[in-house]
């Protein structure tokens, strides 16, 4: 059974603090390793998918790597509107449904 | 353009009763997803359509649920007999091939 685990549940740091989520992954056959960012009362808003080990990926302050077993959201010098839950989710190469993890729910202070 | 859009963004049923959930998906986008969000979990998987293929109903928690997508475009999610454990946030998502899908803002369901 396809499993995702993030780490940590909740992350707190300072403005310009960089840092780094987790998201550990166990498939069968990874078509694609999607990260999410979700707001409070909204639904996810896609940030990137990663497809093979040793991709990464650049959109602002975040960077996603991808290794056989794990991927990284690096976020450097955060802002506060960089607080969110940001979610990780994987597609097998055998179906089209996501396996989402349970998130990771940072906030930046000022 | 217009992004994925779910109605009603809230809904307040009584146990017992048979709800139904809409969701109007991106346009052109030939792939529709239903996923549920319950307090401190992960998006689970209810419902996969993709153009006038069968759908994948593999993650439908019992039969009380159902799906429909008409035209390939609209879909409604039906529960029926509401039950308590049923209360969630209902996500709906389109996509086109292989893309990452756009999520609707969801319908937030309580079961009194």
């Amino acid at each position: 059974e396809d499993q995702v685990t993030q780490s940590p549940e909740a992350l707190r740091l300072q403005e310009g603090e960089s840092s780094s989520l987790n998201c550990s992954y166990t498939v069968s056959g990874l078509r694609g390793l999607f990260w999410y960012r979700q707001d409070p009362g909204k639904g996810p808003e896609f940030l990137f998918t990663l497809y093979s080990a040793g991709e990464e990926k650049e959109k602002e302050r975040l960077k996603a790597t991808l290794t056989k077993k794990e991927s990284f959201l690096h976020i450097t010098a955060p802002k506060p509107e960089d607080s969110a839950t940001y979610l990780c989710a994987v597609q097998n190469t055998g179906f089209q449904k996501l396996v989402f993890g349970t998130g990771t729910r940072l906030l930046v202070s000022p | 353009g217009a992004g994925v859009s779910q109605s009603p963004s809230n809904k307040v049923t009584e146990k017992g009763k048979d709800v139904e959930l809409r969701c109007d998906p991106i346009s052109g986008h030939t792939a529709l997803y239903w996923y549920r969000q319950s307090l401190g979990q992960g998006l689970e998987f209810l419902i996969y359509f993709q153009g006038n293929s069968a759908p994948d109903k593999s993650g439908l928690p019992s039969d009380r649920f159902s799906a429909e997508r008409t035209g390939g475009s609209v879909s409604t999610l039906t529960i029926q007999r509401t039950q308590q454990e049923d209360s969630a946030v209902y996500l709906c998502a389109s996509s086109l091939g292989q893309r990452g899908s756009g999520f609707g803002p969801g319908t937030r369901l309580t079961v009194l």
